[in-house]
């Protein structure tokens, strides 16, 4: 019963490296979130797909890129790590298409930039 | 004025206490209401969720919706140590693609 997986769980990266972060559901759901939790920020939306072949940008997509590489999987990439991209990573998804409707969250990717 | 206003906390209680966690919001638009926990290290749960409005009630927990309001509680009877987590409540719409989360309330349940 795995729910939402995500890879790695930890990282460390230099500023300007790159990085992929996994997602992977297992509830046949439509729908997948990035979200960034940091302290007194709360959960801020980066991206999120829909559907299948969709994706959106949420509150704060500036650094980030998306693939929904099928039903599955979301993943999510830094492409020139910032030390303000240091935060804890959750990949989220709903049974049904669209922003709005109860979420799943995995446990999150803790991801530090120096 | 932010969408869904919720208090941090910390919020301490001894066990076996009556619980009651709250969030105002602002939009009348919304139709899912839903209420997270978070243990510290791990990702939001979802604990439960009511369409529209009323109450729903899961073992312990009961969630309540007073949409006239604009009030939305999550209560937990018997509460044990190991309810002691971040609560996080939740509003959504479907129909203007909008989800938004509170801050969330630290509880801690001493033994």
């Amino acid at each position: 019963n795995a729910g939402v997986t995500q890879t790695p769980k930890f990282q460390v990266l230099k500023t300007g490296q790159s990085m992929t972060l996994q997602c992977a559901q297992d509830m046949n759901h439509n729908s997948m979130y990035w979200y960034r939790q940091d302290p007194g920020m709360g959960l801020r939306l980066i991206y999120y797909s829909a559907s299948e072949g969709t994706t959106d940008k949420g509150e704060v997509p500036n650094g980030y890129n998306v693939s929904r590489l099928n039903k599955r999987e979301f993943s999510l990439r830094l492409e020139s790590a910032a030390p303000s991209q240091t935060s804890v990573y959750f990949c989220a998804s709903s049974e049904a298409g669209g922003l709005g409707q109860p979420q799943h969250f995995g446990d999150g990717t803790r991801l530090s930039i120096l | 004025q932010k969408e869904v206003e919720q208090d941090p906390g910390p919020l301490s209680v001894p066990e076996g206490a009556i619980v009651s966690l709250n969030c105002t919001y602002s939009n009348s638009a919304f139709q899912y209401f839903m209420w997270y926990r978070q243990y510290s290290r791990k990702g939001p749960e979802l604990l439960m969720y009511t369409y529209s409005s009323g109450n729903k009630e899961d073992g312990r927990f009961t969630a309540q919706v007073d949409k006239s309001s604009k009030y939305i509680s999550l209560f937990i009877r018997d509460s044990q140590p190991s309810d002691s987590a971040t609560y996080l409540c939740a509003i959504g719409s479907s129909s203007a693609s909008k989800i938004i989360f509170g801050s969330g309330t630290r509880l801690s349940i001493r033994p």
